[in-house]
Order: structure tokens, then C-alpha cells, then sequence
């Protein structure tokens, strides 16, 4: 079955360190994003990448940091830099045209401790 | 980027139709209105979506006004599994290129 994937569920970290959250999908979606979620808050955008080889910056993209190497992976670092880590990290990935949906993957829930 | 307005809660009994509304008054005409719902710490699920016509899927239908300022999500017969924060959204390019911003929706709670 065609899917986006995100690993892990869930993730525990000292603060201060670095953490790489993974994102694959098989759908063949040029396009792919990650957002943040706060509690009782909507999704705000770090990063998205219509192509391999590019990305720009979203809404909330300091202290964090990704790479697209391939068409099917978009891996999220989390780095020292970011204040307030802790949040349900969702990534999703789409066709570039305007009237195609998003495919979101199940989230990867981060706890810096 | 046109931004949208829906209220923040909703109630809705069960088997009766959930509408709920979104006012998207600065949408241009070349952008797509969607609607999508996240159930509790799951990521947000793709419902349904339109340009000017009206939309029936084997979800929900969406009904847009003639002149694209708002539009309504109808949930025909509510189930219990239907409790979910709906997501109004206008799917503009910016400089998020084709990014889809999403604000806090409405939080639609089906009761018994």
C-alpha cells in the first residue's frame, strides 16, 4: 500500500541535543512539508521541498534544519538552536498542482526532557 | 494568501448533519478550498475539496457560494467517529509555495 511513514512515534531527548525525526513516502509526490503542532493549536509549516535538491524555509524554520536527497525521504533535524522543541511534528507530502490534497503521515510526538 | 474564518466549536448529535461553516472572503479565483480533520494526536486526514462547483464524496459534501466567499462542510450523518478538528483551508501559492496553512479550525464534537 502507498503511504507516508514517520518514525519514530515517539521521541525522548536531552535538551541540547540534536534529533533527526524521519519521514518516507512511496506515493511518488514531488512535493513534501513538515508542520509543528502545540496543544490546542493548529499546524504551523518549518519546511517544505516541491522537488529533490530544494527546500524553503516555512512560517517557524529557525532551529531546525532538513535535507532532500531523495524524492521519497525528507528527515527533519531538530537542532540545539530551537527554544521550545517539544511538539507533535507532522510531516505530509503532495503533488505540486494546486488541486491535489496533502498525505499526512501519523506524527511523531518529541519530548525534550 | 487568503486566510479563513471558521468558529471554534461545534455541536452536533449523533446521526443528525454537522455543518460547518468557513468564510474565506479574500479567496482569489484560482484557489482551491479544502477541508481536512484531525482526530486526537493522528495527522490530519484529507476530506474534501473544491474550486467553484459543489462536491459530494463518499465523505462529506461541500457547498461553496456563488461568489467563493464561504463555503460549508456537510457531514450527512454524523457518527461518534466524527468527533475531529475540522480544518478549513484555502490552498494559495506564496511564499510558502503551494503550502496549505491551517489555522485552529473548528473542533466538531458528536454527542450520543
Amino acid at each position: 500500500d502507498g503511504g507516508i511513514t514517520q518514525s519514530p512515534k515517539y521521541l525522548f531527548r536531552k535538551e541540547g541535543q540534536n534529533v533527526t525525526l524521519s519521514c518516507e513516502q512511496n506515493l511518488n509526490h514531488d512535493a513534501m512539508y513538515w508542520y509543528r503542532q502545540d496543544p490546542g493549536q493548529g499546524l504551523r509549516l518549518i519546511y517544505y521541498s516541491q522537488i529533490v535538491n530544494d527546500f524553503q524555509k516555512g512560517d517557524i524554520a529557525e532551529g531546525y534544519s532538513v535535507s532532500r536527497e531523495k524524492k521519497e525521504s525528507f528527515p527533519l533535524t531538530v537542532t540545539s538552536a530551537q527554544k521550545n522543541p517539544t511538539a507533535f511534528y507532522l510531516c505530509a507530502s503532495s503533488h505540486r498542482q494546486a488541486n491535489y490534497g496533502y498525505t499526512f503521515g501519523s506524527g511523531t510526538r518529541l519530548t525534550v526532557v | 494568501d487568503a486566510k479563513t474564518t471558521q468558529p471554534p466549536s461545534m455541536d452536533c448529535a449523533e446521526g443528525r448533519a454537522a455543518n460547518l461553516p468557513c468564510n474565506h472572503s479574500t479567496i482569489s479565483g484560482n484557489e482551491y478550498v479544502y477541508w481536512y480533520r484531525q482526530i486526537h494526536s493522528q495527522g490530519p486526514q484529507y476530506i474534501i475539496h473544491g474550486l467553484k462547483n459543489n462536491e459530494t464524496n463518499e465523505m462529506a459534501s461541500l457547498i461553496i457560494t456563488e461568489d467563493r466567499k464561504s463555503s460549508t462542510l456537510i457531514l450527512p450523518h454524523a457518527t461518534l467517529r466524527d468527533t475531529a478538528v475540522y480544518y478549513c483551508i484555502v490552498r494559495s501559492y506564496s511564499n510558502s509555495g503551494y503550502a496549505l496553512n491551517f489555522g485552529k479550525g473548528t473542533s466538531l464534537l458528536v454527542t450520543p
